[in-house]
């Protein structure tokens, strides 16, 4: 069984360049998590969606981020334009929703370094 | 909103001693708390989880216990391992359809050999 896989494993790139981060959630579950982990502030949850809907994205921490998700089997976090304090790693999560409280498995994340 | 405190932010044992990471949460209503393990380089796993209607549960070395009057959980490691080294997160969630869950601040256990 596969589980979530994220792309790239790594980015690179100069500020106020756009970057894509994406995401394919495990087959069949229906929630999927955006994440950022940075040292300071630990791990925040960006955005979730249920059904393939955006249900909560109070963590996105500005317009420059925009998450989608066109399909139950694909997602992505967008940030344009990217800034240096953008630099960290991004993680996505899905579960399978139902029933309740099932645990989210998460993916290996994208390490994001903005110059 | 719910918010999760953990401790202690960092934790070293000797190998084969045991490990205790402790969490207590402020929102009455959740019922359901995982516990995941963070390697270096990788996203979190989930290595044990619990939900309200149990007071404690046991998987091999590791083990969980959940206080709902004081609204207090904590995670168990018996005889570790060097391979037990890891930043680890405990987490509590609410029913509901889409499973949020708010993550503790993370313990980077370290095991000495």
């Amino acid at each position: 069984d596969a589980g979530v896989i994220q792309s790239p494993r790594h980015e690179v790139t100069e500020m106020g360049q756009e970057v894509t981060l994406r995401c394919k959630p495990i087959s069949g579950h229906n929630s999927l998590f955006w994440y950022r982990q940075t040292m300071m502030r630990g791990l925040e949850l960006l955005i979730y969606f249920n059904n393939n809907v955006p249900i909560d994205d109070s963590g996105m921490p500005e317009d420059r981020f925009s998450a989608k998700m066109p399909n139950a089997s694909f997602s992505t976090l967008k940030i344009q334009p990217s800034e240096p304090r953008d630099s960290a790693v991004y993680f996505c999560a899905s579960s399978p929703g139902q029933p309740n409280n099932q645990p989210q498995h998460f993916g290996d994340g994208t390490r994001l370094s903005i110059l | 909103g719910e918010n999760v405190e953990q401790h202690p932010s960092t934790l070293s044992v000797q190998e084969g001693d045991s490990a205790v990471i402790k969490c207590t949460y402020s929102d009455s209503a959740s019922n359901y708390f995982p516990w995941y393990k963070q390697e270096l380089g990788k996203g979190p796993q989930l290595i044990i989880d619990i939900r309200s209607n149990v007071g404690e549960k046991k998987d091999q070395r590791i083990a969980v216990t959940l206080n709902k009057t004081a609204k207090h959980f904590s995670l168990h490691i018996t005889e570790t391992q060097p391979e037990d080294s890891a930043v680890y997160f405990c987490a509590a969630s609410k029913h509901s359809s889409a499973s949020k869950i708010i993550f503790g601040s993370g313990t980077r256990l370290s095991i000495r050999p």
